[in-house]
């Protein structure tokens, strides 16, 4: 089973900084990372796939990069609205895994 | 509009079973893969199993495999999650996720069900 690790397990940011969220695979698993939003009482939200791709709809301030085991997620300028934890997850094999995720609250 | 409606969740006692449901509208449903994800109290995503759009392909997280079943009605656009034998560590959120286009990543997500195991 392939670990996600995702760094730091919290983030304190003021609205309007930019920050960046960390996540390590413990084997290559190529570009083939997503990334999510989840908020309380909601369904996750997909932000990134393939590492670096947008979905559909979600604004340019979040970008992602990546391949091999190192991958970021990088919120350009935090809005209120942005405030959530956020997840990685690999599809490269089975079993799919994410991380433990990483909070990012307000500063 | 994609939407994705939990059912079935509750309150069992542990070595007792139970019918997730998962309805959804707004996309070809029959072309679709699926999967359950679960969220323990407060602990990160989980992911249980996957179902493919021609049911050839199913996978389950080592932790269910033997106890949990996934199946599908394409005739009501259901995707279900049969689990048996459960366990108090089987207690949290489920979410049915359905998979984007091509790749096992979850374009559309549900809002959650829960299903707490205990005594």
């Amino acid at each position: 089973e392939i670990v996600m690790t995702q760094s730091p397990a919290t983030l304190s940011v003021s609205p309007g900084e930019r920050t960046t969220l960390s996540c390590r695979a413990s084997q290559s698993v190529s570009s083939n990372v997503a990334w999510y939003q989840h908020k309380p009482g909601q369904g996750p939200r997909l932000l990134i796939y393939a590492a670096s791709t947008r979905a559909t709809g979600i604004p340019a301030r979040f970008s992602g990069s990546g391949s091999g085991t190192e991958f970021t997620l990088t919120i350009s300028s935090l809005q209120s609205e942005d405030f959530a934890v956020y997840y990685c997850q690999q599809y490269n094999n089975w079993p799919l895994t994410f991380g433990q995720g990483t909070k990012v609250e307000i500063k | 509009e994609v939407h994705l409606l939990e059912s079935g969740g509750g309150l069992v006692q542990p070595g007792e079973s139970l019918r997730l449901s998962c309805e959804a509208s707004g996309f070809t449903f029959s072309s679709s893969a699926l999967s359950w994800v679960r969220q323990a109290p407060g602990k990160g995503l989980e992911w249980v199993s996957a179902l493919s759009a021609n049911v050839i392909s199913i996978h389950y997280a080592d932790s269910v495999k033997g106890r949990f079943t996934i199946s599908r009605d394409n005739s009501k656009n259901t995707l279900y999650l049969q689990m048996n034998s459960l366990r108090a560590e089987d207690t949290a959120v489920y979410y049915c996720a359905k998979r984007s286009a091509g790749e096992e990543f979850f374009d559309y997500w549900g809002q959650g069900i829960l299903v707490t195991v205990s005594s």
